[in-house]
């Protein structure tokens, strides 16, 4: 029983740098979200797929952010020219189409020294 | 706008105690669920308890209960017989079914410590 799955775990990077992260949802699940939690805060929703199909972004996903899902199957995010404010946990969720409950992976935490 | 607030940054509770998890929601749709996730220290959110804003009666799965209250908006999640376990940060958060994604709203989180 494979749940979601994340990678990697850990990045530290320098401020100016880009940085990929890969999740890989429950296999079927046609939907994909991905969220971002700061220390002691609760996650705060980035963007969510459909299939293939990117269907909503947050105001906070700006310009420097890039998420996608290209065959419905796994799904990239890019953050291009790092910041110390993305200094995060990045987490991916998926379900499948009717269930109410989104299945989490362990998350990518990044720190932007 | 919807919003999820929990006023209880830590709680310190016995073991084999119950312990109850405030939660209090602001919505103007009729239509929402009400989700309870469990963080430990790994990182990794775990689902515990739903309830929708049309269930009659109050969600239970387990030792979770959740003492819902729609008319004070209240979402409480009880947890009966702590173990140490338990110990973990607790997040509410509440999706709104008018929203086409799906997406969900969180709340602050509160993190609950089980003493032996």
């Amino acid at each position: 029983d494979t749940g979601v799955s994340q990678d990697p775990r850990h990045k530290i990077t320098k401020r100016g740098q880009n940085v990929t992260f890969r999740c890989d949802p429950i296999s079927e699940h046609n939907r994909l979200y991905w969220y971002r939690q700061t220390l002691g805060q609760g996650p705060e929703f980035l963007t969510y797929f459909q299939n293939e199909a990117q269907l909503e972004k947050s105001r906070l996903l700006s310009d420097r952010f890039s998420a996608e899902r290209p065959k419905g199957s796994f799904s990239t995010l890019e953050i291009q020219r790092t910041e110390q404010g993305d200094s995060a946990m990045y987490l991916c969720a998926s379900s499948p189409l009717g269930e109410r409950e989104q299945y989490f992976g362990p998350g990518t935490r990044l720190t932007v020294t | 706008a919807q919003k999820i607030t929990q006023t209880q940054p830590g709680m310190f509770v016995q073991e084999k105690e119950a312990v109850t998890l405030d939660c209090t929601y602001d919505t103007s749709d009729p239509s929402y669920g009400l989700f309870w996730y469990k963080q430990p220290s790994s990182g990794e959110m775990i689902f515990l308890i739903y309830q929708g804003s049309y269930d009659q009666q109050n969600a239970t799965e387990g030792r979770y209960s959740l003492n819902f209250q729609k008319a004070r908006k209240s979402a409480n999640l009880v947890i009966s017989a702590s173990q140490l376990g338990d110990s973990a940060m607790y997040f509410c958060a509440m999706r709104d079914y008018q929203d086409s994604n799906y997406q969900l709203i969180w709340g602050a989180g509160t993190k609950l410590i089980i003493k032996p």
